[in-house]
């Protein structure tokens, strides 16, 4: 069936520091990604999102490509900030029958320091 | 913005006990759906719903769970008989339509403790 796989965690960084979240997927087709974040207390959020091969999805800084020939769709951001502490889901949906499902990895948690 | 609204955030029940999970789609979705999240691990599908009915339910759902569109407006997950190992956190989820990449918009979960 279809699968994400996302780096383990927890990820501690300091404050203006490189991220790079690892999200490598296995799906039979062409999936839409996503990313979608949870802080403290709250639900998913959706982060960015790609549909099609060489898509890059940005939003707040972050961004993500998808890339077909090495089935991934890898979390970057090049400064982050304490307020981007949270966990980070990778995500993917097919149409199954003309219904999706959202398929997540385990979650990367970030944590930043100032 | 719209959200979808879950209540209550936090419910407590003895094993054995039933429990119903609220949950307001944002109001113009037609497709709605249940997740949970055991603590420490992944957020797992559970069923989806359209048309009033079942579209695609996951091994998890079984006869214990149910879902129900009572009215225009709420959509609920029933579980019968509780179990230790439903203690987990409940997402409900919504979108408009299945245009590919069309988002699921998510509630900030029902957290559920059985003891």
């Amino acid at each position: 069936g279809d699968s994400v796989t996302q780096m383990e965690g927890p990820v501690t960084l300091s404050e203006e520091a490189f991220l790079t979240i690892n999200c490598t997927y296995t799906a039979t087709g062409y999936p839409s990604l996503f990313w979608y974040v949870q802080y403290p207390g709250e639900g998913l959020q959706l982060l960015l999102k790609a549909t099609k091969a060489d898509d890059k999805g940005s939003n707040k800084g972050f961004e993500a490509t998808y890339r077909k020939e090495t089935t991934s769709f890898h979390l970057e951001k090049g400064s982050v900030q304490v307020s981007d502490s949270a966990v980070y889901f990778c995500a993917l949906t097919m149409n199954s029958g003309g219904y999706q499902k959202v398929t997540f990895g385990t979650g990367t948690k970030l944590q930043v320091i100032p | 913005e719209p959200e979808v609204t879950q209540t209550p955030s936090h419910q407590v029940t003895q094993m054995g006990q039933e429990v119903i999970l609220r949950c307001v789609p944002i109001s113009n979705h037609l497709y709605f759906y249940w997740y949970r999240q055991i603590l420490g691990q992944k957020v797992e599908f559970l069923v989806s719903f359209y048309n009033n009915e079942i579209s695609e339910k996951s091994e998890i759902f079984d006869d214990q769970f149910s879902v129900e569109r009572p009215d225009g407006s709420n959509f609920t997950l029933k579980i019968r008989s509780t179990k230790l190992e439903d203690s987990a956190m409940y997402f409900c989820a919504s979108n408009r339509d299945q245009t590919l990449g069309q988002p699921q918009h998510f509630g900030d979960g029902t957290r559920l403790s059985i003891l």
